[in-house]
């Protein structure tokens, strides 16, 4: 059975801080991850892939990937009160080519 | 429209009874998945379309689920007989390529009760 896994939350952070997301995988096959933002009652979009071993940078927002330890985190700088959300990881399946596996998703709360 | 539009937004039926979702992908999406969520857990797998064609089922439960793309654009999922534990938000994605590089776009989805 291929898993990703998540801690559930709620994960609480005051406004400003960084808020930190983690994620692993079983599968060592694995070579695309993402991270998507699902706003209660809402689809989840895309906020970012990442392929390659180490950090991408993109706004406030940090992925960082390790295969080795088969561990994927999100980083969020500078958290607003509009970041609150539940944060999926993804991962796609090898050798099942357009199939991702998600996490249960971790719920983020920025406290004003 | 501009997003992925998915009929109905809700769904209440009763258990043994037919039901069909309707998915219609961003215009020019050759790719074509249909997810499952529930309660408090993340999207399920079920099917993912490459034009008409069924490229990957592996994640449809049973037989009583079926789903069909036969102009390549927009696509039915299909359950027969329902069953209380069918209950979730179905949710149709697409994609430029169906590479799993690719950006899913998802619809809002549509919420089944399975009375």
């Amino acid at each position: 059975q291929k898993e990703v896994e998540q801690n559930s939350g709620p994960l609480s952070v005051p406004e400003g801080a960084i808020a930190s997301l983690n994620c692993t995988y079983s599968d060592r096959g694995s070579q695309s991850f993402f991270w998507y933002r699902q706003y209660s009652g809402k689809s989840p979009e895309l906020i970012m892939f990442i392929y390659s071993n180490g950090d991408k940078e993109d706004g406030r927002f940090t992925a960082q990937l390790n295969k080795a330890s088969q561990y994927v985190s999100l980083l969020i700088r500078d958290s607003q009160p509009s970041d609150s959300a539940t944060y999926l990881c993804a991962v796609n399946e090898p050798l099942r080519r357009g199939k991702l596996i998600f996490g249960q998703g971790t719920e983020l709360s920025v406290k004003p | 429209g501009a997003g992925v539009s998915q009929t109905p937004s809700n769904k209440v039926t009763e258990k043994g009874k037919y039901v069909e979702l309707r998915c219609d992908p961003i215009s020019g999406h050759t790719a074509l998945y249909w997810y499952r969520q529930s309660l408090g857990q993340g999207p399920e797998f079920l099917i993912y379309f490459q034009g008409t064609g069924a490229a990957d089922d592996s994640g449809l439960p049973n037989d009583r689920f079926f789903a069909v793309r036969p102009e390549g654009s927009v696509s039915t999922l299909k359950i027969q007989r329902t069953e209380r534990g069918d209950s979730a938000v179905y949710l149709c994605a697409s994609s430029f390529s169906g590479s799993p590089t690719g950006e899913l776009f998802f619809g809002e989805g549509s919420r089944l009760t399975v009375l």
